[in-house]
């Protein structure tokens, strides 16, 4: 079992390109989230999906945009990219917003 | 929104000795708590939860109480190895969607 899988593993942008992050789960779950890392602040939930068709904003999902067009599949878009999201992003998925989440590996993105 | 605030951000244990790391919530909403552990280069895993319902669970080594009164709850790791050097999470579940708190990094020296 794959679990989820998140490409490319590391990424260098320049301030005001675009770019999408990729999230594939092989699990059939319905929930999908994407998060951002940083050092002294834990884990900040970007956007979310409950199923194919149906996005909702997290608490930081300002410069980012997301689809789920399939259970599958939710990738994460940087719309112009900007020094400060410079990160380590993660996707998850579970079967219900209160269960476990399995996290992909992460992409870590550097904005120069 | 809901806030969790986690300590100690670093924590160093001698191999053998006991690890506690404390987080505190803000809604009362909140009906589950799990915690996380994120070894070096990888994704975040679940070690263990628990559920407003349950007071305190244990799993081998691992053991979490939760005081839904205080609006607290505590990850207790007994006899300390090196492999649980890693960074952990806790994380509250109000209103459909996870507040993690900011993380302790667990250094345990031999």
């Amino acid at each position: 079992n794959a679990g989820v899988t998140q490409t490319p593993k590391f990424q260098v942008l320049k301030t005001g390109q675009s770019m999408t992050l990729q999230c594939a789960q092989d699990m059939n779950h319905e929930y999908m989230s994407w998060y951002r890392q940083d050092p002294g602040m834990g884990l900040r939930l970007i956007h979310y999906s409950v199923g194919a068709g149906i996005t909702d904003q997290g608490e930081v999902p300002n410069g980012y945009n997301v689809s789920r067009s399939t259970t599958e599949d939710f990738p994460l878009r940087l719309l112009s990219a900007a020094p400060s999201q410079t990160s380590v992003y993660f996707c998850a998925s579970s079967s219900d917003p209160g269960a476990e989440a399995f996290f992909g590996q992460g992409t870590r993105l550097t904005v120069v | 929104g809901e806030n969790v605030e986690q300590h100690p951000s670093t924590l160093s244990v001698q191999e053998g000795d006991s690890a506690v790391i404390k987080c505190t919530y803000s809604d009362s909403a909140s009906n589950y708590f799990p915690w996380y552990k994120q070894e070096l280069g990888k994704g975040p895993q679940l070690i263990i939860d628990i559920r407003s319902n349950v007071g305190e669970k244990k799993d081998q080594r691992i053991a979490v109480t939760l005081n839904k009164t205080a609006k607290h709850f505590s990850l207790h790791i007994t006899e300390t190895q090196p492999e649980d050097s890693a960074v952990y999470f806790c994380a509250a579940f109000p209103w459909g969607k996870l507040q993690f708190g900011a993380g302790t990094q667990v250094v345990v020296t031999p």
